[in-house]
């Protein structure tokens, strides 16, 4: 069974870089069928695509955080990793990683941030 | 880039009541939409990852309609369990999209 599991700094200064990574286990990164995701969910409110990236180093954001976003994968890690920069409290959020299949089918626990001085 | 509108925002159904959730994308997306479940304070689960197409073990009460723009989700049935917070997203290019999700309560 595939699980993913999100880790980082829960708190995080506004104008900083939040540094998030996502290990895999139970299953390789490097699944051609597979690209893995990053979802952030502001507190009561929706789920926000932000980004995917594919296990050769392909990768799309959202439009709007396209000029703040860096995505990237280690393969020899099994893992894959989000950096967002100049933060704002707009930021905050459970930060989800997933694997994306037809659909995002395996969930990590989530990892709130909460971006505060 | 594709925008999902999901309605209603949220709806209030009896015990064995069919409800249906409706999810308008702002172009033609084929039949690559997703659908998912999120409980309060649980990850979201994946229900559907094609228009029709139920992931295993999601009971058979759970259907998806639509291809092109319009996509609908209809619970049969509906169970207590059945209440959450539903949201599509449209799969068929980057950059990808989530619906504003529908909350049901089941009274």
């Amino acid at each position: 069974q595939l699980q993913l599991q999100e880790s980082g700094p829960g708190l995080v200064e506004p104008s900083e870089t939040l540094s998030l990574t996502c290990t895999v286990s139970g299953g390789p990164l490097d699944d051609s069928e597979s690209h893995w995701g990053w979802i952030r969910q502001p507190p009561g409110k929706g789920l926000e695509w932000i980004g995917s990236i594919f296990h050769l180093g392909g990768s799309h954001s959202k439009s709007s955080l396209k000029s703040r976003i860096s995505l990237s994968v280690d393969t020899s890690k099994n893992q894959f990793s989000l950096k967002l920069r100049s933060l704002s409290a707009a930021d905050t959020a459970i930060y989800y990683c997933a694997r994306l299949n037809q659909g995002f089918d395996f969930w990590g626990p989530g990892i709130p941030v909460t971006v505060s001085s | 880039d594709v925008q999902m509108t999901q309605s209603p925002i949220s709806l209030s159904a009896s015990v064995g009541d069919r409800v249906t959730i409706t999810c308008r994308a702002s172009e033609d997306i084929n039949v690559w939409v997703a659908w998912y479940q999120q409980k309060s304070g649980q990850v979201p689960k994946l229900l559907m990852h094609i228009a029709f197409g139920l992931e295993r073990g999601v009971p058979s009460r759970f259907s998806g309609t639509g291809s092109g723009t319009d996509f609908t989700l209809t619970i049969s049935n509906l169970q207590p369990e059945d209440s959450a917070t539903y949201y599509c997203q449209q799969a068929n290019m980057f950059p990808l999209a989530f619906g504003g999700g529908t909350k049901v309560e089941v009274k």
